[in-house]
């Protein structure tokens, strides 16, 4: 059964840190990985989908990285600002393409001014 | 823009009561989700649907059931809604083939009370 694991479960950084989100999976055969930002009491906003053939998508300040081998994606986010304080979740595509996302349970962001 | 709508931000409802939360999407998309988000239990899968009139259960579709009538709108029920089920409730999108990225409404937050 997959499961998708997100570390850290918090994160404080200064203003304008680079930082590094990082996300894993047990079972390397998935679909696509998608990355969502939540701000608290909203729905989930989508960031970038990276598709099982592709090793990353840039989005603006942000990067995400797919290493399906090693089960593990990252999302780099450049010269952080308050703004982009929410919970960063990523999310795998089963190999079946039902187009079911498995969740990890996210990182929350502060980014301090 | 893409859009995912859900008909209610806020619903207050009494312990058994029958409860439809509707999800209607502009994108002309195949599939559409239900999920539910509780605080340490993350997302979790309700129903699903790849098609009008075809449903699929998720990992926890014990209280709920779904309609899809219509391709754009895809509805949530409540038969008799019990206090364990106040809780976030996310639809979403996507199409069933290519370019898989799914899309959510703003949410829904149901108390059961």
């Amino acid at each position: 059964k997959q499961e998708v694991t997100q570390i850290p479960a918090a994160l404080s950084v200064p203003e304008g840190e680079n930082l590094v989100l990082n996300c894993s999976f047990t079972d390397s055969a998935i679909y696509n990985l998608q990355w969502f930002r939540q701000d608290p009491g909203k729905g989930l906003t989508s960031l970038l989908l990276i598709q099982s053939s592709q090793r990353e998508q840039t989005s603006g300040r942000l990067n995400a990285s797919l290493d399906k081998s090693s089960g593990r994606s990252t999302l780099y986010i450049a010269a952080s600002q308050p703004g982009d304080s929410a919970t960063y979740l990523c999310a795998v595509h089963g190999s079946s393409n039902t187009g079911k996302l498995i969740f990890g349970q996210g990182t929350t962001l502060q980014v301090k001014p | 823009d893409v859009k995912v709508t859900q008909s209610s931000r806020y619903l207050v409802k009494r312990t058994g009561e029958k409860v439809f939360l509707e999800c209607v999407q502009d994108m002309d998309h195949e599939n559409m989700f239900w999920y539910r988000q509780d605080p340490g239990l993350g997302l979790r899968l309700i129903y699903f649907s790849y098609d009008v009139k075809m449903k699929e259960k998720g990992d926890i579709p014990e209280g709920y059931s779904v309609s899809r009538e219509k391709k754009e709108r895809f509805s949530l029920i409540l038969e008799s809604a019990s206090t364990n089920q106040t809780s976030m409730y996310l639809c979403a999108s996507s199409q069933l083939t290519g370019f898989t990225e799914a899309f959510f409404g703003q949410g829904t937050r149901l108390t059961v009370v």
